[in-house]
């Protein structure tokens, strides 16, 4: 199973740059790297996708080395209202079935 | 479009009850998803489907059985409800496999077991 690994969690200031990275050594080849969002009492919410090099959205960015085994998310310039867990979630292919691996998340925390 | 919508959206059961976790997307997705979320912790998938009549077992099956009779209905049957079942469940669907395509999320079921 593709395991993800990320921090627990970080700490941030309004108008920084936050970059969250996620370690996946043994991502399925075929598979992309997905980010979600998630605030208190809600469903996750999807933030961005990629497969390789850096992907950039309306909110953020997504970079991804030649190896893929890790990603980076990047949220530029956080407001209060960025404070959630973030999971980065990689698909996995097992025999017999395929499953998807949430791990425990980031939890970001933006200070004033 | 509504997205996806579960209900009830909290239900407090005895152990030993049974209940079904409704769950419906009309985004004509194939692929739909149930998770369970324990305070503080990330999402464990218990069941998946990729299409009507197909089902699968996630990584936390036990205690748990669900049905895909249609495209849009994904229900999740606890037969005998236990305090260890306590959690916050998300429905979720894809329009592919979740590796590769965005998921969409319900509001979740509060579920309390006592």
């Amino acid at each position: 199973l593709a395991k993800t690994t990320q921090p627990i969690s970080m700490d941030s200031y309004e108008g920084q740059e936050v970059n969250i990275t996620c370690s996946h050594n043994n991502i399925a080849t075929n598979d992309y790297i997905t980010w979600y969002q998630q605030f208190p009492s809600q469903g996750p919410r999807f933030i961005i996708q990629g497969y390789k090099t850096k992907v950039t959205n309306e909110v953020a960015s997504l970079f991804i080395p030649a190896d893929r085994k890790s990603s980076t998310l990047s949220l530029p310039r956080v407001s209060l209202s960025d404070t959630a867990v973030y999971y980065c979630l990689v698909g996995a292919v097992n025999t017999g079935g395929f499953k998807t691996i949430f791990g425990a998340g980031t939890r970001l925390f933006v200070k004033a | 479009n509504a997205g996806v919508t579960q209900t009830p959206k909290f239900r407090i059961l005895k152990i030993g009850q049974s209940m079904t976790l409704q769950c419906t997307q009309d985004m004509n997705h194939n692929y739909m998803y149930w998770y369970r979320q324990d305070p503080g912790m990330g999402l464990k998938l218990i069941y998946y489907s990729v299409g009507a009549g197909i089902t699968d077992k996630g990584e936390v099956p036990n205690g748990y059985n669900v049905s895909r009779s249609t495209t849009e209905d994904f229900p999740l049957r606890l037969e005998l409800a236990a305090p260890s079942q306590t959690s916050v469940y998300f429905c979720a669907s894809s329009y592919d496999r979740a590796s590769q395509e965005t998921q969409y999320f319900g509001p979740g079921t509060r579920l309390l077991v006592l």
